[in-house]
């Protein structure tokens, strides 16, 4: 039931680097959500971008959506050791998301 | 009330026991989530409750019984469980018909044994 593949599948960088992560999907999708989860616990919504959107930011996140290519970027600027979980980008219809297979970020202090 | 408040943290069972998992929500979502996430997978989507009804089941077995009670709650009962079932069992809700992020609670570790 997985819907997209992303890249890398685990990055390691130095605190204060950004960090950009990609996510293609195959189906037509409504909106694409990206999600972090830590230690293997629940995940925290972090930003959804509408299929009508291009770009959106929110605080040190900023997220790109191309409809036509089926692929959608997150990038961590300013990244800090807190960063350090797995992210995952979900996309599907309204009421049925699926995840892709994540990528695992490590922030080294 | 911004939670998803999962019981159990924790659970190991036999093959042969009966148990459930709970989830609470008290934000209004009329739409509630289980999904099933094995170790350093994604997690994947087993059924969908929209207005405390069941609208997707993703072919899961049926030793996974789903029930929505009411608008706050939703149980997953388990019974007659595989080792290959253990897992972290995820809840999750939003708001139906709406294009919004989930609220997910922490989890519930399943081990069995």
């Amino acid at each position: 039931s997985q819907q997209g593949e992303e890249d890398p599948q685990a990055l390691s960088i130095q605190e204060g680097e950004n960090a950009t992560m990609n996510c293609s999907y195959k189906t037509s999708i409504n909106n694409l959500q990206w999600y972090r989860q830590n230690s293997g616990r629940g995940l925290v919504h972090l930003i959804l971008i509408r299929s009508n959107e291009r770009e959106k930011h929110s605080g040190r996140l900023r997220v790109t959506l191309d409809t036509s290519k089926k692929s959608s970027s997150l990038l961590i600027t300013a990244s800090r050791a807190a960063d350090t979980a797995s992210y995952f980008c979900a996309t599907g219809l309204i009421n049925d998301m699926r995840f892709g297979a994540g990528t695992r970020l490590t922030v080294k202090p | 009330d911004t939670e998803v408040t999962q019981t159990p943290k924790h659970l190991v069972m036999g093959m042969t026991n009966k148990k459930s998992l709970k989830c609470e929500q008290h934000m209004g979502h009329r739409a509630m989530y289980w999904y099933k996430q094995k170790a350093k997978k994604p997690p994947e989507l087993m059924f969908v409750y929209s207005y405390e009804k069941l609208s997707i089941n993703e072919s899961v077995p049926s030793r996974f019984s789903p029930e929505c009670p009411n608008s706050s709650l939703l149980n997953l009962h388990l019974h007659a469980l595989q080792p290959e079932d253990s897992a972290l069992y995820l809840c999750a809700s939003s708001h139906p018909g709406r294009a919004n992020g989930y609220t997910f609670g922490s989890g519930t570790r399943l081990t069995v044994v």
